[in-house]
């Protein structure tokens, strides 16, 4: 069965720096998600990707973050400049949305990001 | 704006026992519901959704849930429990309209399962 995968599991970086967290969604999927989950919170909407550009965005995603579908198969969440309130666990989800009706989210396993 | 609580942050059953965790949902429209499952270690496993129809919905590993419009509810159900439903369950909810992807998540229910 098709799963979105991500990569790295666990990414660990200091305070300032740069990460990019990759994700590959299911290859017939046309919606493209990022969520967070920090640790003892619940899972919050960051942003929502369609036809190469941004459908949706949540107040969290301010001018720190960014999203980029560089290929045909990956699905990238960049964070410019680090804080130690970014770490969190951060879920990719892609879905179908057949027809512009109501949709299925499914999610990888997540990258968790520390930031020291 | 739309939001979703689960009641219950933890819940201990016995083995074989029957479950139900609570979530209610408040939305202006017609609700999509999901019922997520976490597992420890791992990522979001969609057990069951509801988006139109017959309000008991069948999900996976023997899971149902039941819409019900007048109490803004969507309650998971399983007649008997096994050890492997340990895990971490998420209610969430789709808007409609011309944001159907956003998904808003409950707060999430630690099933703790005894032998």
């Amino acid at each position: 069965e098709p799963e979105v995968t991500q990569t790295p599991s666990h990414q660990v970086t200091q305070m300032g720096q740069e990460v990019i967290l990759r994700c590959v969604p299911i290859s017939n999927h046309l919606y493209f998600y990022w969520y967070r989950q920090i640790l003892g919170q619940k899972v919050e909407f960051l942003v929502s990707f369609y036809n190469n550009e941004i459908s949706e965005k949540s107040e969290i995603f301010d001018d720190q973050f960014s999203v980029e579908r560089p290929d045909g198969s990956n699905f990238t969440l960049k964070i410019r400049s680090t804080k130690l309130e970014d770490s969190a666990m951060y879920f990719c989800a892609s879905g179908i949305l057949a027809g512009g009706g109501p949709d299925t989210q499914y999610f990888g396993p997540g990258t968790r990001l520390t930031v020291l | 704006a739309q939001s979703v609580t689960q009641p219950d942050i933890h819940i201990t059953v016995s083995e074989g026992a029957s479950l139900e965790l609570r979530c209610n949902y408040s939305y202006g429209a017609t609700p999509y519901l999901f019922w997520y499952v976490q597992s420890p270690g791992q990522g979001l496993q969609l057990l069951l959704k509801y988006f139109s129809g017959d309000t008991l919905v069948q999900g996976i590993k023997g899971f149902e849930a039941e819409f019900k419009r007048s109490q803004s509810s969507f309650n998971l159900r399983k007649p008997s429990v096994h050890w492997s439903d340990a895990a971490e369950y998420f209610c969430a909810v789709g808007a409609g309209g011309t944001s159907y992807g956003k998904l808003t998540f409950g707060q999430g229910t630690i099933l703790t399962v005894h032998p």
